[in-house]
């Protein structure tokens, strides 16, 4: 149980062009979804906090027009990169926490999308 | 300096060796989280801890909430614990309502047959 999903797992796109990345928790409820970003030989860094049916947090830096976080639902977040830039190549990864472990903060991590942008 | 430092960055060593990963962190913590990713990216939760000691098979993780340090070893090590091990936690106090994890580096472990 509590599998996470994405999708794509990988993307090509010319810059200028819009992104969207699908995570999907595929076996439970997830409140509360995360957004991850990591370049090549660096720590993930935290992007944002997206709780569903609420708008997101982001954290400093990172650009919430840019970066478009939709939680509809219980079971899926999206994430937009908005005209796509090289410098927005990395790999962008989700994690899920389970609605019943809010306070335990158990976190299932998506396999990730890698982005690049030509 | 990083809120979440790990040693050694790089660690090679044989079959059969036991190994350990240390995790040192500057902030108060509710949780330390070690995850395992493999080449391909994706990431694999090994343990959340608050306090004391997990095992799980050839797996044990440990804290000490005092000196703020964690460890992870591996026993009878086999190339297939080949990954990054990663060191990650949660504040106990987040800015701005978003309470994601903070990580390490990572160690960057090859085991060789």
């Amino acid at each position: 149980g509590a599998v996470v999903s994405q999708h794509p797992s990988r993307v090509i796109c010319k810059s200028g062009t819009s992104v969207k990345i699908e995570c999907r928790s595929l076996d439970f409820q997830a409140t509360t979804m995360f957004w991850y970003r990591q370049f090549p030989k660096q720590s993930l860094m935290l992007m944002a906090t997206s709780n569903e049916g609420s708008k997101a947090t982001y954290e400093q830096g990172v650009e919430k027009d840019k970066f478009l976080i939709n939680h509809a639902s219980l079971t899926l977040s999206t994430l937009t990169v908005t005209s796509a830039h090289p410098e927005d190549s990395s790999f962008y990864i989700c994690s899920a926490r389970r609605r019943e472990d809010y306070s335990y903060n158990e976190q299932f991590f998506g396999p990730g999308t890698r982005l690049t942008v030509l | 300096k990083n809120e979440v430092e790990q040693s050694p960055q790089n660690l090679t060593a044989q079959e059969g060796e036991f190994i350990t990963i240390n995790c040192s962190y500057s902030v108060g913590i509710s949780a330390l989280h070690w995850l395992q990713q493999h080449p391909g990216g994706g990431i694999v939760s090994l343990f959340m801890l608050s306090s004391g000691k997990k095992k799980h098979g050839r797996l044990i993780a440990t804290i000490n909430i005092q000196e703020k340090h964690s460890s992870l070893h591996i026993t009878a090590s086999h190339p297939r614990d080949s990954a990054v091990y990663i060191c990650a936690v949660r504040r106990r106090y987040s800015g701005g309502g978003a309470d994601g994890l903070t990580f390490g580096k990572g160690t960057h472990l090859i085991i060789q047959p």
